[in-house]
């Protein structure tokens, strides 16, 4: 079955960089989660989307932007990038609807330096 | 406001004991769902199972059961005859509201080593 895409898998940047994270959901998932692991920590809920608005906002920070496109994908963009933002950034997709479940893609580790 | 606490960071077992992650929860909504995921060392999370609150109905899947109790708020995870491949991370989360899908409240997880 397929599952939730993310690119790229790994990535460097400097401080003060900016990065863009993307997110392929799961065939005709219509709503699309980001969240950031920092190391030893658990996953902290960012921004959400379902249907290409944005449904629910967490922890992300100014400097950090998102937006889901007609193909349902999601792009998390990453600016003026600090030491802290290093971490594992996942996406999950899920179907709104009763008994739905989110399903994590592999994530993107961003390292920054 | 919405919390998921588990209370044991690390747990460390000899292959085929049993071992049970502890998993408690806070919510103000009636209606809410429950999951557990697993993250191995490769860093991906697996989806293991979710149970809605209007379901206390225990689950067992292969050497995995789950005992939901909604008088104690917890919702605990058993595995039976552990074996090595079950060394990960397991995170307890809550997701508030009617469908399950909307955003996770992670607990900060519990670190399992099963030692062959």
């Amino acid at each position: 079955a397929a599952g939730v895409i993310q690119s790229p898998r790994h990535l460097i940047k400097e401080k003060r960089e900016t990065a863009t994270l993307k997110c392929y959901p799961i065939p005709r998932h219509d709503t699309v989660y980001w969240y950031q692991q920092g190391p030893g920590q658990d996953p902290q809920f960012l921004i959400s989307f379902y249907e290409k608005m944005q449904s629910d906002k967490g922890s992300i920070p100014d400097r950090f932007s998102a937006q889901q496109f007609s193909d349902y994908h999601s792009e998390l963009n990453m600016s003026s990038l600090e030491l802290g933002d290093s971490a594992l950034y996942f996406c999950a997709s899920s179907f709104q609807g009763p008994q739905e479940t989110q399903y994590f893609g592999p994530g993107t580790r961003l390292l920054v330096l | 406001a919405q919390k998921v606490t588990q209370a044991q960071t690390e747990i460390s077992v000899v292959e085929k004991e049993d071992v049970t992650l502890d998993c408690v929860y806070e919510t103000r909504d009636t209606t809410y769902y429950l999951f557990w995921y697993k993250q191995p060392p490769s860093g991906e999370l697996v989806f293991l199972i979710r149970r809605n609150s209007f379901d206390e109905q225990n689950e067992i899947s292969g050497r995995y059961s789950w005992n939901f109790q909604k008088s104690t708020s917890s919702f605990n995870f058993t595995i039976t005859a552990s074996q090595v491949v079950d060394s990960a991370v397991y995170f307890c989360a809550l997701s508030e509201g009617p469908t399950g899908a909307n955003n996770l409240f992670f607990g900060t997880g519990t670190r399992l080593t099963v030692i062959p």
